[in-house]
């Protein structure tokens, strides 16, 4: 069964930047897609961006936040590691990893979804 | 983007009835992209269905899915007390961003 879980800092400076890891056990990240997702303290889920695994290596990101984040995997640790520059409050939220599935159906059509989540990370801007 | 809303907010039943739930997006999304998950306190989403209407293994029978184009429908029959929760839906797309949210259905206990 696979087991995902966040760590890094709880608390970040405003306009220093958060790191978080995503320790993946049970299964090897390799070939698959792996998301940070993150939730608001009103409730709302936003998707930040992908890592697919693979050689090379390919990421995709939220346009929104393009500009300061990096998500990266080492396959040597099992681990996807996600970097968000400049911080602000508005940053605050909790951090969810997923493996982020790409199931095909066809040859033109794929499934989609997130279909294991690790516990989250509450990380606030202050 | 496109932007899926779910309604209502927040559905108010009693355990043994049954929950609709809605998710309607601003343009038309693929039945293979529209997914729903159910996330209680304190816990990460819950993967319960995919592709609209396929259940992800070990989800009960009684949640179902259904739906097309720019209108998606999530059922519980029977509710059960552990079903009492926040319900969010979830489309794909590659323009621009991957995929969104909607900001989710409140199932509470009448």
């Amino acid at each position: 069964q696979l087991f995902l879980h966040e760590s890094g800092p709880g608390l970040v400076n405003p306009s220093e930047t958060l790191s978080l890891t995503c320790s993946v056990s049970g299964g090897r990240i390799g070939g698959s897609f792996w998301s940070w997702v993150r939730q608001f303290p009103g409730g709302g889920l936003e998707w930040l961006g992908y890592v697919y695994v693979n050689y090379p290596d390919g990421t995709n990101y939220n346009p929104s936040l393009k500009s300061r984040l990096t998500i990266s995997a080492d396959v040597s640790k099992n681990q996807i590691s996600l970097h968000l520059t400049s911080v602000t409050a508005a940053d605050s939220a909790v951090y969810f990893c997923a493996r982020d599935q790409t199931e095909r159906v066809s040859k033109w059509e794929y499934n989609y979804y997130m279909d294991v989540w690790g516990k989250g990370i509450s990380v606030s801007v202050s | 983007e496109i932007t899926l809303t779910q309604t209502p907010g927040t559905l108010s039943l009693s355990p043994g009835e049954r929950a609709t739930l809605s998710c309607t997006a601003s343009q038309s999304v693929s039945t293979t992209s529209l997914v729903w998950y159910q996330q209680k306190e304190g816990q990460a989403p819950r993967l319960l269905i995919y592709a609209t209407s396929t259940r992800a293994p070990g989800i009960p029978d009684r949640f179902s899915g259904s739906g097309s184009g720019t209108d998606f429908i999530l059922t519980i029959d029977r509710l059960e007390p552990e079903d009492f929760a926040i319900y969010f839906c979830q489309q794909y797309s590659d323009s621009p961003s991957r995929c969104t949210f909607g900001q989710g259905t409140r199932l509470e206990i009448k």
